[in-house]
This record gives C-alpha cells, sequence and structure tokens, in this order.
C-alpha cells in the first residue's frame, strides 16, 4: 500500500525556518517525481515545487511566490522528501502535503497524497 | 505565472448533469496545458480524477469525463451523485510551473 506521511509542521515566527519531511512507502521512490503542495486554512490549493528523479539529475522547480526561499530535496536511500523553508510569512502558512506523481498514458500526475502537515506562520 | 480561473460555485440536481471549467489568463486552454482535475472532500485529502486533460485514473468513477471546451478546460458531470459534493480544482502545467485554479464548491441538491 502506498504511503506518504508528512511531517514537521509547527508555530514558527515570520522570518523563521522549518524543515518538513514526508515518509514513503509501499512503491520504489527512487522511481517518482515527488511534489509540495500546500493549502492556506479555508483556502484553495496552491503547487509549491517538485523534485524529479535521479535520472534527471534531481531537477527542482518552485512556485513563483516560494522562489528562493524554499527548497525541496530528496534521499531516495530513505525514501524521504524534504522541504526546506526559509524566511517565512504570515502568508505562507498552510497545510503542506506531499504528492507521488506518478507516468501513465504519457502524462505525469500526482496520483497519491499524504494527509498533510500544518505550518503556522504567527508572532 | 498564469492565473486560472474556475467557477466559485455550482450546483447540480441529483442525476444532473453540469460542467465545471478552468480558463488561464494566457489565453485559451490547449491540450498542451496537461489539464488535471482533482476532487477534494471535507478533511481530505485532494485526489486526481483527470490528467492529461482526459485520461481518466482506474479510482475516476466513468461519470466524470475531461475535455477542452470554448478555450478552456472542462470537467463534466453526468448522472450526478450525492457523494460528489466537494471542491473540485483544475491544475494547468503553464511554462513549466504548475499552477492551480481556485477552485469550484460543487453542491448536490
Amino acid at each position: 500500500e502506498v504511503q506518504l506521511v508528512e511531517s514537521g509542521g509547527l508555530l514558527v515566527q515570520p522570518g523563521g525556518s522549518l524543515r518538513l519531511s514526508c515518509a514513503a512507502s509501499g512503491f520504489t521512490f527512487s522511481d517518482h517525481y515527488m511534489d509540495w503542495v500546500r493549502q492556506a486554512p479555508g483556502k484553495g490549493l496552491e503547487w509549491v515545487g517538485r523534485t524529479e528523479r535521479k535520472g534527471n539529475s534531481y531537477t527542482t522547480q518552485y512556485a513563483v511566490s516560494v522562489r528562493g526561499r524554499f527548497s525541496i530535496s530528496r534521499d531516495d536511500s530513505y525514501k524521504s522528501v524534504s522541504l526546506q523553508m526559509n524566511s517565512l510569512k504570515t502568508e505562507d502558512t498552510a497545510v503542506y502535503y506531499c504528492a507521488r506523481r506518478s507516468l501513465r498514458d504519457g502524462h505525469y500526475f500526482l496520483d497519491y497524497w499524504g494527509q498533510g502537515t500544518l505550518v503556522t506562520v504567527s508572532s | 505565472q498564469a492565473v486560472v480561473t474556475q467557477e466559485p460555485s455550482l450546483t447540480v440536481s441529483p442525476g444532473g448533469t453540469v460542467t465545471l471549467t478552468c480558463g488561464s489568463s494566457t489565453g485559451a486552454v490547449t491540450s498542451g496545458h496537461y489539464a488535471y482535475w482533482l476532487q477534494q472532500k471535507p478533511g481530505q485529502a485532494p485526489r486526481t480524477l483527470i490528467y492529461g486533460t482526459t485520461y481518466k485514473h482506474s479510482w475516476t468513477p466513468a461519470r466524470f469525463s475531461g475535455s477542452l471546451l470554448g478555450g478552456k478546460g472542462a470537467l463534466t458531470l453526468s448522472g450526478a451523485q450525492p457523494e460528489d459534493e466537494g471542491h473540485y480544482y483544475c491544475l494547468l502545467l503553464d511554462s513549466g510551473v504548475r499552477v492551480f485554479g481556485g477552485g469550484t464548491k460543487l453542491t448536490v441538491l
């Protein structure tokens, strides 16, 4: 069974840093791109970024809103992906989901999601 | 970065048909945007119903279908069921970056 479990969500002050982790199980982690998506309380979804596989040099991409502040890394040996968040702003308050990206019919899509971890940025 | 627009809310009668749309501020939505549709119910993580504009996952009920309609991405629900209530999000690929729409709250009533 595919499982994704996020951790690390906390209350942090504006300007602070936080590192989220996502532990994967039930599939060959190294074969998949992994994405982070967030959802502010009562709001819609916002794509944060993704990391590709070793074969794509672990290439990362980010949404404009987090570029330069957030970074995604992965450890295939530990089957985990991390989201390092720096210079946090109150508008970064959200539930953060990690999601697996799979290739099917020539298209990549997010097929499995974790349950999310809450990050609150407040003084 | 593109702004992706969706209807804020729609209502459909049980057994009825409804179409949700997804537009882009950069112009017509095409197959190159690889439109995705996700469903989210309260307290749950989202799940993808449609990817690559028209493809369904194995868990996608047959009553859902994706298409391009009038320069927009579209999700059509034919034969709405009470369990289809929830939020629906469109996701487009724009210049290598994925952008979500604001979501449509679908009520089955």
